[in-house]
């Protein structure tokens, strides 16, 4: 079984520029979800989808940021109008059919954007 | 303040010794869960322990959790080279939340 898949695994992209990230969940797993890591701090969540669903994403920035997970497809992380502060390392995590409670999410390799 | 606080920030110690990792955490969880990151790596999951639960053991590693002092601990046990990596701590945000919050990590390193 293949595990979470991202891609690309490094972008960089210039100020203003737009940046797509994807996520391929495992196999089986319907839920997403998408964390930024700067460097040398731990992981801050950003938002949770089912598919065609966003059900958290008080972890999102209002402006520029917006995620999807479509019926069909990966779920992309998307960024508009890249500035600096957007570098860091974008992870995305799936877990299976939810039970009430938080369940083990399983992490992609992640996605290193560097923002000139 | 985090949910999750890891303590020691960084560890160093020789290989076959045992590496202790604490973990703080604030508000109720239903479980608490210990994952590992190599430098420029993504996370592997190492082991989860529910609210109910007081001990886990997997292999080298042993996880505790006290809920009455909101505190976590993973023991590795005979370390090795390659355990060197940053070990995070991660508990529910609680009230049925779905995203996992993390501390800070522990950088550990075993010397050879």
């Amino acid at each position: 079984n293949a595990g979470v898949m991202q891609n690309p695994r490094h972008l960089v992209r210039r100020r203003g520029q737009e940046a797509r990230l994807r996520c391929s969940p495992m196999k089986g797993h319907s839920h997403v979800y998408w964390y930024r890591q700067l460097p040398e701090e731990g992981l801050k969540f950003m938002v949770y989808l089912q598919k065609e669903n966003i059900i958290d994403e008080s972890g999102m920035p209002k402006e520029r940021f917006s995620a999807e997970f479509p019926k069909e497809g990966p779920s992309i992380l998307r960024i508009q109008q890249v500035v600096r502060g957007d570098s860091a390392a974008y992870f995305c995590a799936s877990s299976p059919r939810q039970r009430g409670i938080t369940d083990t999410q399983y992490f992609g390799p992640g996605t290193r954007l560097t923002v000139l | 303040s985090q949910q999750g606080e890891e303590d020691p920030q960084a560890l160093s110690i020789q290989e076959g010794e045992n590496a202790t990792m604490n973990c703080s955490y604030k508000t109720s969880i239903n479980n608490l869960q210990w994952y590992r990151q190599n430098s420029g790596r993504g996370l592997v999951h190492l082991i989860l322990i529910r609210s109910n639960e007081r001990e886990k053991h997997s292999g080298r590693l042993r996880v505790t959790l006290d809920t009455s002092k909101k505190s976590s601990s993973l023991l590795i046990t005979a370390s090795r080279a390659a355990d060197t990596a940053s070990y995070f701590c991660a508990t529910d945000a609680g009230q049925g939340a779905q995203k996992l919050v993390f501390g800070q990590g522990t950088r550990l390193t075993i010397n050879p």
